[in-house]
C-alpha cells in the first residue's frame, strides 16, 4: 500500500542552524508529494508541494525536491528561526485517489534562540 | 476570503453518545475531506465528499459517517462513541476533488470521550 516514513523526532536546533527532515515514501506510480506544518493549537498549513519527479517545491525558505530514484522528499531550510517551531508532516497523494492524503507520523521541531 | 471553519472547537462526550461535527469550506470550494488525528495513529483519512457525493472512504468503522449539503458544508457523525474516538478531527477543503488540488485545513474540533 501507500505509506510515508518520516525520521524520528523530536528535533531541537539553535536559531540559524541548517535543517533537514527526512521523508521517504512507498506508492504505486508517481504520487504528488507535500509538506504540511502544524503550529500549536492550529490545523495544518500547506508548506510546499511537488507533483512530478525532479520538481522542487519551495516556500518561506523551505525547499524539498521530488526524488524518484530514492523515493524521497526531504525538507530543508538553510537557517531556521524560532518561529519555525512546529510539527512537520510529509504526505503523498496517489494518482486516482481524489483528494485523499496519506501522512507520515510528523516530527516536532523546536528552535531555541 | 474566510478560511475553513469548524464547529464546535472543543467537545466533551461520554461513551455511547453520538456527536456531530460541522465544517464550512472556503467559499467556492466543493470538495471536503475529513481526517482524524491522534498521538498514536497520527493523521488518518476518514472520507471525502464532492458535490454531495462521497468520493473516497478510509478504513474506519461504520460508526463514522458524513454528508455534504448543497452549499458544500459538511458534517461528520460518530455514533456510539468509544474512548478511542478521542482525537482532533480536521476538515480540509479544495476547489474540486483531485490529486493536484491544494487542500486547506481548518483548525479542527477536539473531541474528548470520557
Amino acid at each position: 500500500g501507500n505509506s510515508v516514513t518520516q525520521m524520528e523526532g523530536p528535533v531541537t536546533l539553535s536559531e540559524e542552524a541548517f535543517l533537514t527532515i527526512n521523508c521517504t515514501y512507498t506508492a504505486t506510480g508517481y504520487p504528488s508529494l507535500f509538506w504540511y506544518v502544524q503550529y500549536p493549537g492550529e490545523g495544518l498549513q500547506l508548506l510546499l508541494k511537488a507533483t512530478k519527479a525532479d520538481d522542487k517545491g519551495s516556500n518561506k525558505g523551505f525547499e524539498a525536491t521530488y526524488r524518484k530514484e530514492t523515493t524521497s522528499f526531504h525538507l530543508e531550510k538553510g537557517s531556521v528561526q524560532v518561529s519555525d517551531s512546529a510539527v512537520y508532516f510529509c504526505a503523498l497523494r496517489r494518482k486516482g485517489a481524489n483528494s485523499k492524503l496519506t501522512f507520515g507520523k510528523g516530527i516536532t521541531l523546536s528552535v531555541r534562540p | 476570503k474566510a478560511g475553513v471553519t469548524q464547529t464546535p472547537r472543543y467537545l466533551i462526550k461520554t461513551r455511547g453518545q453520538q456527536v456531530t461535527l460541522s465544517c464550512s469550506p472556503i467559499s467556492g470550494h466543493r470538495s471536503v475531506s475529513w481526517y482524524q488525528q491522534t498521538p498514536g495513529q497520527g493523521l488518518q483519512f476518514l472520507f471525502e465528499y464532492f458535490s454531495e457525493t462521497q468520493r473516497n472512504k478510509g478504513n474506519f468503522p461504520g460508526r463514522f459517517s458524513g454528508r455534504q449539503f448543497s452549499n458544500s458544508r459538511s458534517e461528520m457523525n460518530v455514533s456510539t462513541l468509544e474512548l478511542g474516538d478521542s482525537a482532533l478531527y480536521l476538515c480540509a477543503s479544495s476547489l474540486v476533488s483531485g490529486e493536484a488540488e491544494t487542500q486547506y485545513f481548518g483548525p479542527g474540533t477536539r473531541l474528548l470521550v470520557l
